[in-house]
């Protein structure tokens, strides 16, 4: 049984330049959230998808967007980089039906020059 | 302003010694979990409480849920250093998940 899947592990861009990462949930799950994780930090939440839409989001620019597709896999976008995007992101799946436990997958460090 | 606050944020302690860190709110909270997490990967969960007043055991690891479920501790025995990492309480508030800071633990031979 497959768990959360990222990809990329790793990823380094320059300032101005956008961003894809994306996610496979796991086996199961029907909702995808995405986190914002600093240095040294608590995760912070940015937002969750289900049924293909945004479902919740926290307090994040519009230049974070994402995208839920049918398989339950999810993308997260980022536009117009900035130094301060530089973390590490987080996916986590869970199943609505139930206790709201989340998965995550081993995240995607991204730096951003 | 911090839903949950954890502490302490930091500790720093001997392996073979006991250790306990806390998870506060104001607010009640329907279930709360325990994540460990380690540097660049994901938090991986340990625990969920559902309860008030539930106490789980998970080997060296003791976890509680206060009676008024707005809180929880995590207790550790004889800590190994092995349990080194960044322990975070994370609590179901709206079906979103609110999370600690984290505690850092570092746990020398």
């Amino acid at each position: 049984d497959a768990g959360v899947t990222q990809s990329p592990t790793h990823l380094i861009k320059t300032r101005g330049q956008q961003v894809t990462l994306r996610c496979s949930p796991k086996s199961g799950h029907d909702t995808v959230s995405w986190y914002q994780q600093a240095l040294g930090q608590g995760p912070q939440f940015i937002f969750q998808y289900y049924e293909e839409e945004e479902r919740q989001r926290g307090n994040f620019p519009d230049r974070f967007s994402g995208h839920q597709f049918p398989n339950y896999s999810s993308e997260l976008n980022v536009n117009a980089l900035l130094l301060g995007d530089s973390a590490l992101y987080l996916c986590a799946s869970s199943f609505s039906g139930g206790v709201t436990e989340a998965f995550f997958g081993q995240g995607t460090r991204l730096t951003v020059v | 302003t911090q839903l949950l606050e954890q502490s302490p944020q930091f500790l720093s302690i001997q392996e073979g010694e006991n250790l306990t860190v806390y998870c506060n709110s104001s607010s009640v909270f329907s279930s709360l979990q325990w994540y460990r997490q380690e540097p660049g990967e994901g938090p991986v969960l340990l625990v969920t409480v559902v309860t008030g007043g539930e106490v789980k055991k998970l080997k060296r690891l003791t976890f509680q849920f206060g009676d008024a479920r707005k809180d929880s501790s995590l207790h550790i025995t004889a800590a190994q250093p092995g349990d080194t990492g960044l322990y975070l309480c994370a609590a179901n508030l709206n079906r979103k998940l609110i999370w600690g800071l984290g505690t850092s633990l570092a746990v020398n031979p």
